[in-house]
């Protein structure tokens, strides 16, 4: 059973546009709500995270959005740009034991 | 710092060799694990570590051992490869007390 369900799969935006990416849980154990960026050939990059306790956080054109009652978080991309063209996923991570698990993916295009 | 090491970064194997990939850190982290990424899968937990001598299973461990002899060291082992080990492998760290993963940049394994 897929414990985060990610969506869309696949998302094309023009430059200068929004880009928002959801991820729906439904275990509650976990402490930690990363975004990771993946580039092809390379490993993924933590992009931004969130702890449970607070509802939003930005770090420049990047946002998380979480909703603890509806078991939601989203990822935010400001005034998108070619180069944020990349995979993302989400994840959820338990730092006080060994578990993580991640969503399917991602694909961002950003058109020119 | 390195970061985090694995290698080969490529590898092609016949149905029933075995073979280890190996990831090293150079961070003093207390947690390493090993993540498998197939397309539109996201990467699934195989292995963990909590620390030298502990390790646990995570989602898919069938067909993988691990060891942590040391803080630094988690090599993964096939026992005998089989085509759905057609792969690529990501090795990650993290500090105990933190929830941010440090990927490796990765090992391609093509089982024929």
């Amino acid at each position: 059973q897929q414990q985060v369900k990610q969506s869309p799969q696949s998302l094309i935006v023009q430059k200068g546009g929004i880009s928002i990416i959801n991820c729906a849980y439904e275990n509650t154990a976990f402490d930690y709500f990363p975004w990771y960026q993946q580039f092809p050939g390379k490993g993924p990059a933590l992009l931004i995270a969130i702890r449970p306790d607070v509802s939003e956080k930005k770090e420049g054109r990047f946002t998380i959005s979480f909703n603890k009652s509806a078991k939601q978080f989203s990822l935010h991309i400001m005034d998108s740009q070619p180069g944020d063209s990349a995979t993302y996923f989400c994840a959820l991570i338990n730092t006080n034991a060994g578990k993580s698990t991640f969503g399917d993916g991602t694909t961002l295009t950003v058109k020119p | 710092n390195a970061g985090v090491t694995q290698t080969p970064k490529f590898q092609v194997l016949k149905t029933g060799q075995s073979m280890t990939l190996q990831c090293a850190q150079d961070m003093n982290h207390e947690y390493m694990s090993w993540y498998r990424q197939d397309p539109g899968m996201g990467l699934r937990l195989i292995h963990y570590s909590v620390g030298a001598g502990i390790t646990d299973q995570g989602e898919v461990p069938n067909g993988y051992n691990v060891s942590r002899s040391t803080t630094e060291d988690f090599p993964l082992r096939l026992l005998s490869a089989a085509p759905s080990q057609t792969s690529v492998y990501f090795c990650a760290s993290r500090s105990d007390r933190r929830g941010e993963l440090f990927f490796g940049e990765g090992s391609r394994l093509t089982v024929l």
